[in-house]
């Protein structure tokens, strides 16, 4: 699986737009981008996930460069609910592995009032 | 969210006693998974279950081995407990689809 490199901490201000971001140059043409969060003290959640096109969900906007080398997590109204860990994981989806996840150090991010 | 619990939800024994965790999961998920969590590691795979009586070895296996008789059920056994398995634990499951994996509350283990 492709090694993803992410900033260890960010602010943003409650209200505002926070922008996650993740390198992932070493990503293979089969791989998806996936990201998860955990708040403090409770088990990771799955945010959204995606192979080359942007996406969004109800939670989240997920945009990736056109060579995929990177992409950057969107909360467009950030919460103080939203202060967690994110992580950004890549990975091919339904191996054989058992679809095991690989989760690094992640972004602990910071809405502050 | 998918149903998944985890007993106990706190627990402190001795080294050398053995210890089992219990995930149980209501949507009948294929995949099960047992994570540790410790400061400074991240989330790192100890076994997973692909179906009832399957199951393999994670990144950090060595101390641990499971069990799933049901595929509501995995269990993660120590057989002997050592300080360095002190950590939280978290169970998984996923459908098998788009790598989308659901997290129990975890368990918190403190072995003295």
């Amino acid at each position: 699986d492709a090694k993803t490199t992410q900033p260890t901490s960010m602010d943003c201000a409650e209200g505002r737009a926070a922008n996650l971001p993740c390198n992932h140059s070493t990503i293979s043409g089969n791989e998806y981008v996936y990201w998860y969060r955990q708040i403090h003290s409770q088990g990771p959640q799955y945010i959204i996930h995606g192979l080359k096109n942007n996406e969004t969900n109800e939670m989240a906007s997920l945009i990736i460069t056109e060579d995929r080398k990177s992409s950057t997590l969107i909360l467009p109204h950030a919460t103080l609910r939203d202060t967690a860990v994110y992580y950004c994981i890549v990975r091919v989806e339904g191996n054989n592995a058992g679809n095991m996840l690989t989760f690094g150090g992640g972004t602990r991010l910071m809405v502050k009032p | 969210d998918a149903g998944i619990t985890q007993s106990p939800r706190h627990k402190v024994t001795e080294t050398g006693t053995p210890v089992t965790l219990r995930c149980h999961q209501t949507e009948n998920h294929r995949y099960m998974y047992w994570y540790r969590q410790d400061p400074g590691h991240g989330l790192r795979l100890i076994h997973y279950s692909y179906g009832v009586k399957d199951t393999d070895k994670g990144e950090v296996s060595d101390g641990y081995s499971v069990s799933r008789s049901k595929t509501e059920d995995f269990l993660l056994t120590l057989e002997s407990a050592t300080s360095s398995q002190t950590s939280v634990y978290f169970c998984a499951t996923s459908s098998g689809t788009y790598n989308e994996q659901f997290f129990g509350p975890g368990t918190r283990l403190t072995v003295l």
